[in-house]
């Protein structure tokens, strides 16, 4: 089955600056990757996904990378604030492949610094 | 307003008592899923439900049972064969042939 490893697990980084996290997946029939945000004691929620046939997509102050042959994806956040604090995770799945749900990554805790 | 609803937020089990979790959502969406999430872990699939009146065991199943009658309603019950059963209770749901899931605001069960 699909493996995803996701890093850092923690990340601290000065409110404005850039904050960027890496995860790989095993499985090359994966092409869907979503990216959640989870505030604490609230349920993920979907803030950019990416499809295997583009290798970048940008909505605002997020972007997501796909790089198929490295197998790996990546989260972008530029000019961060004190609300991008949370945990972010990546997953992965086969689209068509039936609704067996994503493969998740174990998590990133980022934190913005003042 | 669309979404999906899980309650109670908080639920307290008592030793060897058996508690439903409740998840409903009016998406229109097919496939229903159960997350269970520990303190700083991922998200580990616990059952999921493709359609009305069948559901598939997923990673960690055991001491776990799900119902599946009504396209809306998937609710999970945490049996007493559950020993550690102390954990964030995620339900989510994904429109037809699509992969986005959508998750509901998380039940929170403790222990007496």
């Amino acid at each position: 089955g699909e493996n995803v490893e996701q890093h850092p697990s923690t990340l601290s980084v000065q409110e404005g600056d850039s904050a960027v996290i890496k995860c790989t997946y095993s499985d090359s029939a994966s092409n869907y990757f979503p990216w959640y945000k989870q505030e604490l004691g609230k349920g993920p929620q979907l803030i950019i996904d990416i499809r295997s046939n583009v290798g970048e997509k940008k909505d605002q102050r997020i972007a997501v990378t796909l790089n198929k042959t490295a197998k790996h994806f990546s989260l972008h956040i530029t000019e961060t604030q004190p609300e991008d604090s949370a945990v972010y995770f990546c997953a992965a799945s086969y689209s068509g492949g039936g609704a067996d749900g994503l493969t998740f990554g174990k998590g990133t805790h980022l934190i913005i610094q003042p | 307003d669309g979404g999906i609803t899980q309650s109670p937020k908080y639920l307290f089990r008592k030793e060897g008592q058996n508690v439903t979790l409740s998840c409903e959502q009016n998406l229109n969406h097919d496939a229903m899923y159960w997350y269970r999430q520990d303190p700083g872990q991922g998200l580990r699939l616990i059952y999921y439900s493709q359609i009305v009146n069948d559901f598939q065991k997923g990673d960690i199943a055991e001491g776990y049972s799900v119902s599946r009658e009504k396209k809306e309603s998937f609710p999970l019950t945490v049996t007493s064969a559950q020993k550690n059963p102390t954990a964030f209770y995620l339900c989510a749901s994904s429109p037809p042939l699509g992969e986005t899931q959508y998750f509901g605001p998380g039940t929170r069960l403790l222990v007496l």
